[in-house]
This record gives C-alpha cells, sequence and structure tokens, in this order.
C-alpha cells in the first residue's frame, strides 16, 4: 500500500542554518503532497502543498518540489529560526479518497539560538 | 474564530474504563475526520463522519471504538473498555465540504491507559 518515509529526529540547528527534513513516498498514481506542522501545544497547520509533478509549493520560507522520478517531497528553507521549531509531518493523499491522508512519522525540529 | 476545538488534551484510564474523547468543528463546518497516532508512528485515519452520520468507518477497529456527529453538539469518539494498546494521541480535523486539501485540525487529546 502507500506510504510515507520521514528522516527521524530529533533534527538540531543552530539559527540561519540550512534546513532539508527529507520525505520520500511509495504511491501508485499521482497523489497530492503536503508538509504539516504543529507547533508545541498547537494543532497541525498546513504548511504547504503540491498536487502535481515538478509543482513547488512554498510558505513562510519553507519549500518542497514534488519529484515524481525520486518519490520525493524534501522540505527546505535557506535560513531557519528559533520560531520554526516544531514538529513537521509528511504526507500523501490517498487515491482512493480525497479526504483520506497518509502520513509520515514525524520530525521533531529544534532551532538553538 | 477558534478553530477546531478538542478536549480534555490529556485524559488518563485505567484498563476496562471508558474514554470519550470531543471535537467541536470549526464554525461552519460540517465534516469531521477522527485520526490516530500511536507512539513513533504518522497519523492514521479512523473515520469521516458529516452531521448525524457515518460517511467512512474504515480505519475504526471493529470492537470498543464508536463515533458520532449528532446535530447538536460535538463529535464524540468513544473507547469502551481500553487497553494499554489505546495509549495514543487522537486528532481530530474539520472541513466544510470534503476534501484533504481544506483539513484544520485540532491540537489533539492524548490518551493514556494505565
Amino acid at each position: 500500500g502507500d506510504s510515507v518515509t520521514q528522516m527521524e529526529g530529533p533534527v538540531t540547528l543552530s539559527e540561519e542554518a540550512f534546513l532539508t527534513i527529507n520525505c520520500t513516498y511509495t504511491a501508485t498514481g499521482y497523489p497530492s503532497l503536503f508538509w504539516y506542522v504543529q507547533y508545541p501545544g498547537e494543532g497541525l497547520q498546513l504548511l504547504l502543498k503540491a498536487t502535481k509533478a515538478d509543482d513547488k509549493g512554498s510558505n513562510k520560507g519553507f519549500e518542497a518540489t514534488y519529484r515524481k522520478e525520486t518519490t520525493s517531497f524534501h522540505l527546505e528553507k535557506g535560513s531557519v529560526q528559533v520560531s520554526d521549531s516544531a514538529v513537521y509531518f509528511c504526507a500523501l493523499s490517498d487515491r482512493n479518497s480525497n479526504y483520506q491522508l497518509i502520513w509520515g512519522a514525524g520530525t521533531k525540529l529544534i532551532i538553538k539560538p | 474564530n477558534a478553530g477546531v476545538m478538542q478536549n480534555p488534551r490529556h485524559l488518563v484510564r485505567r484498563r476496562g474504563q471508558e474514554a470519550r474523547l470531543r471535537c467541536s468543528p470549526m464554525k461552519g463546518h460540517s465534516h469531521v475526520y477522527w485520526y490516530r497516532q500511536l507512539p513513533e508512528e504518522g497519523l492514521k485515519f479512523m473515520v469521516y463522519l458529516q452531521k448525524e452520520n457515518i460517511i467512512d468507518e474504515s480505519g475504526m477497529p471493529k470492537e470498543r471504538f464508536s463515533a458520532e456527529f449528532p446535530k447538536e453538539g460535538p463529535s464524540i469518539l468513544r473507547i469502551q473498555q481500553v487497553v494499554r494498546g489505546d495509549s495514543a494521541a487522537y486528532f481530530c480535523a474539520s472541513s466544510p465540504t470534503a476534501g484533504a486539501n481544506v483539513l484544520t485540525f485540532g491540537a489533539g487529546s492524548r490518551l493514556t491507559v494505565l
């Protein structure tokens, strides 16, 4: 079945460092891909999405490109801030349903000042 | 707009007790979804409800788990006779229409079974 694999955390970086959180997927067909973020004590928020191959999603300085050839959707940011500390989830839409999402396990990001 | 409200945020139960988790969707949202996150795993879909109807319960365990979304009041996820394996974070999401692109999630309810 479809699945999502994320790099394990926690990922610890210094402020202004470059961030990459890897996400690869296995799916039949052409799912949509998502990154969600959960800040401490808050709900999951949609960070960005891409609906077809080569699309680039971007928001708040974060970017991810839908790479069909490598089945990847890596999250990147050029210069992280302490306020980016959170748990990041990669997900894809189930091909049989437009409301079920298949999720990675989440990657905790810690940014030190 | 208060967003999706879940309560309690933390719930502790002993084996054999019942757990009730509540979810109030965003104002104007009539679609509610429940997901469960077991330790070290991603979220797993459980059930999709609209007002007074269960649309898809394909992710619900066959026994002990039930969900409802009455005409008035919050959606309830009920777990009877809890076991330690039920310990997890339970997330609720809502949307104005059916579609994964428009889900708004709550902060989750963490259930611990002693």
